[in-house]
């Protein structure tokens, strides 16, 4: 069983391009989340997906947006990037009930020049 | 902003000797949970704690919650240099489906 997958491991990009992140949950899992960590701090919740809806979302702007797939697979973009959006971005899944554990991905190291 | 505050930011011991490492956190809570991360790479679970628990064991874990006082400890006994790691407390609150995590404590292992 495969656990949490994440492309690419790592990618740089310039201030105003934007960038697709993608994630494969653990199998079985229906529910996919995303954050944001940035050098020395925790990660900052993004937001989450389930059935193909963002279910919630975190203190994030209008640039980060998602989607998720029939197959429960994950996609994170970001237009416009800011010299603060370099940080890892982390996946995680879970069964959407309440409480849930969450699996993490290895994460995205994103950098932006 | 950030719900859980972790105490201390950095803790450096010896092989051998106790960590604890505290959490805290403002609001009404379904949760509590503590993960670890290595080299800035992903998380890893370790232990959850509900709200109507009060302390909870796994291994060399040992962790309690006070909801009256909002907070929670977590002690990892006997720590080896394979235990350096950062550790992250996160809290599900109540009403909601979004995991809030502190800052994290940094905990250095000492062979």
């Amino acid at each position: 069983d495969a656990g949490v997958t994440q492309s690419p491991t790592h990618l740089i990009k310039t201030r105003g391009q934007q960038v697709t992140l993608r994630c494969s949950p653990k199998s079985g899992h229906d529910t996919v989340s995303w954050y944001q960590q940035a050098l020395g701090q925790g990660p900052q919740f993004i937001f989450q997906y389930y059935e193909e809806e963002e279910r919630q979302r975190g203190n994030f702007p209008d640039r980060f947006s998602g989607h998720q797939f029939p197959n429960y697979s994950s996609e994170l973009n970001v237009n416009a990037l800011l010299l603060g959006d370099s940080a890892l971005y982390l996946c995680a899944s879970s069964l959407v009930l309440a409480g849930a554990e969450q699996f993490f991905g290895p994460g995205t190291r994103l950098t932006v020049l | 902003s950030q719900q859980g505050e972790e105490d201390p930011q950095a803790l450096s011991i010896q092989e051998g000797e106790n960590a604890t490492m505290n959490c805290s956190y403002k609001t009404s809570i379904n949760n509590l949970q503590w993960y670890r991360q290595n080299s800035g790479r992903g998380l890893v679970h370790l232990i959850l704690i509900r709200s109507n628990e009060r302390e909870k064991h796994s291994g060399r874990l040992r962790v309690t919650l006070d909801t009256s006082k909002k907070s929670s400890s977590l002690l990892i006994t006997a720590s080896r240099a394979a235990d350096t790691a950062s550790y992250f407390c996160a809290t599900e609150n109540t009403g909601g489906f979004k995991t809030i995590f502190g800052a994290g404590t940094r905990l250095f292992v000492k062979a």
